[in-house]
């Protein structure tokens, strides 16, 4: 149990559409991470969000945006849906600049199938 | 080309005996992390590496990282059914904690 929870579970959508997908972080995590992960491969980092502002970003067009909000919950935005975003979100909280064992928590993430 | 290789791809051991996962990076890291994963489901962190020639322990995993800190293993002793997953390491290279570049994955089955 990692205090990190997202939802929806699972999701389908069909192309073109838009969908939003939400994090609740842990108490106190001021930093939020996006991760892409397709079938077979290792995750791949969308964007951070630190204080509520985008604090660096993967290889991801503009259709996928994110906000942070101060009661350390975050959404994961993407427009104009396609095949290829197929996969699983994971969504990961952190406190940053304090130990190095106080890492990334990683949530159990959303699977989203788009057809 | 991938920054980040593990190897192998996939493993399927007899339960009791030892295995090794590599994770090799093509420069230098800041950390090195460990994840286990279950088909499907969120990352579970194992471990976490950031000195050179560093080796951390737990349970019956062990991790090292190399002196150049460009590649670090994972062995597990005596395996069990229940460390049957998905390892990822994933690299740090900025200090940011939060953009971490993922391998693809080595895949244990453990058989009873």
């Amino acid at each position: 149990e990692t205090g990190v929870t997202q939802s929806p579970t699972h999701l389908i959508k069909t192309r073109g559409q838009q969908v939003t997908l939400r994090c609740s972080s842990q108490s106190g995590h001021n930093t939020v991470s996006w991760y892409q992960q397709a079938l077979g491969q290792g995750p791949q980092f969308i964007f951070q969000y630190y204080r509520e502002e985008e604090n660096g970003r993967g290889n991801f067009p503009p259709r996928f945006s994110g906000l942070q909000f101060p009661n350390y919950s975050s959404e994961l935005n993407v427009n104009a849906l396609e095949l290829d975003d197929s996969a699983l979100y994971l969504c990961a909280s952190s406190l940053p600049g304090t130990s190095p064992t106080d890492t990334q928590y990683f949530g159990p993430g959303t699977r989203l199938t788009v057809l | 080309s991938q920054e980040l290789e593990q190897s192998p791809q996939s493993l399927i051991v007899q339960e009791g005996k030892n295995l090794t996962i590599n994770c090799t990076s093509s420069k230098t890291l800041y950390g090195l992390y460990w994840y286990k994963q279950k088909y499907g489901e969120g990352l579970i962190f194992l471990m976490m590496l950031q000195k050179g020639g560093e080796e951390k322990s737990h349970e019956k995993i062990t991790a090292k990282l190399d002196e150049k800190k460009q590649q670090s293993s994972l062995h597990i002793t005596a395996s069990q059914p229940s460390h049957a997953g998905i390892y990822l390491c994933g690299a740090d290279y900025w200090g940011s904690q939060g953009n971490l570049i993922f391998g693809k994955g080595t895949k244990l089955s453990v058989k009873p």
